[in-house]
C-alpha cells in the first residue's frame, strides 16, 4: 500500500519567505509526527498529533513554526519568515498510535534557505 | 537528562562479522517500547526491530537482534553477518505509555556504521 508521502521533496526559498510543507500519512494512522534533521545529525522532534487530541507542540523551536492536521489526515507544517538556520530536512512520520507500533517515515522535504 | 543515549558516534565492522550498537535509555515509566531504525545515505528511515518493556525474550528479526537488559536500561542492537548494505546511520528510539508523553517518541543522536569489505 501507499506509504507516507511528503511534498515538495525539495524546496529552495529566500530568507524571509513563508513555506508550507505537506505530509500525507498512511491511511488509518491516527498518529502523525514532524521532525527536523540537519545533515548528519539526529532527529529533532517538532510536533505530534494523536487522533482528535490537542497536538503536542513542545518541540516547535519558535512561534514562526506552526502545524495543522485537517480531518485527522493530511498535515501541513508552516514556517513563517524563514531564516537560514531553518535549512534542514523535515521528516514526517505516521503510526497507528499503539505503543508497540513503529513509525513509518516519508522521504522528507529538503528545505534550503538562501 | 537525555532519555536515549547512543555513545558511539561512529562504528566500523568487517564484512561478515557481527557488530553491537549501544543504546541506553532513561525512564520512570514501567510500560514503554524501544525501537531501532536504519537511515541509509539515501535518507529514508527504515524500521528494524521492536522490544516491549514487558517482553521477556529478546526481539529478533532476521540478522537483527536486540540485547535487552531492563535492569541496566540498555537495548543494544546486534547485527550478525554484516553486509556492505548495512552501512548507514542507526537510531534508537523509545515511546513511553505515560499520559504526558504517550505516543511521542524520543530518538537518540544515532550511530554511523561503516561496513568494510
Amino acid at each position: 500500500g501507499a506509504g507516507v508521502s511528503q511534498s515538495p521533496s525539495n524546496k529552495v526559498t529566500e530568507k524571509g519567505k513563508d513555506v508550507e510543507l505537506r505530509c500525507d500519512p498512511i491511511s488509518g494512522h491516527t498518529a502523525l509526527y514532524w521532525y527536523r534533521q540537519s545533515l548528519g545529525q539526529g532527529l529533532e522532534f517538532l510536533i505530534y498529533f494523536q487522533g482528535n487530541s490537542a497536538p503536542d507542540k513542545s518541540g516547535l523551536p519558535s512561534d514562526r513554526f506552526s502545524a495543522e492536521r485537517t480531518g485527522g489526515s493530511v498535515s501541513t507544517l508552516t514556517i513563517q519568515r524563514t531564516q537560514q538556520e531553518d535549512s534542514a530536512v523535515y521528516l514526517c512520520a505516521s503510526s497507528d498510535g499503539g505503543l508497540n507500533q513503529p513509525q513509518h517515515f516519508g522521504d522528507g522535504t529538503r528545505l534550503s534557505i538562501l | 537528562a537525555q532519555k536515549i543515549t547512543q555513545t558511539q558516534p561512529g562504528m566500523f565492522v568487517q564484512e561478515k562479522e557481527a557488530v553491537t550498537l549501544d543504546c541506553t535509555y532513561d525512564t520512570s515509566d514501567q510500560s514503554y517500547g524501544l525501537f531501532w531504525y536504519k537511515q541509509p545515505s539515501s535518507g529514508e528511515m527504515i524500521f528494524l526491530i521492536y522490544q516491549g518493556s514487558y517482553d521477556e525474550q529478546n526481539a529478533t528479526e532476521g540478522r537483527y537482534s536486540l540485547n535487552f537488559q531492563k535492569a541496566r536500561k540498555s537495548a543494544n542492537l546486534v547485527i550478525s553477518a554484516s553486509q556492505l548494505g548495512d552501512s548507514a546511520m542507526y537510531f534508537c528510539a523509545m515511546r513511553e505509555a505515560r499520559s504526558t508523553n504517550a505516543g511521542k517518541s524520543t530518538f537518540g543522536d544515532g550511530t554511523t556504521l561503516t561496513v568494510k569489505p
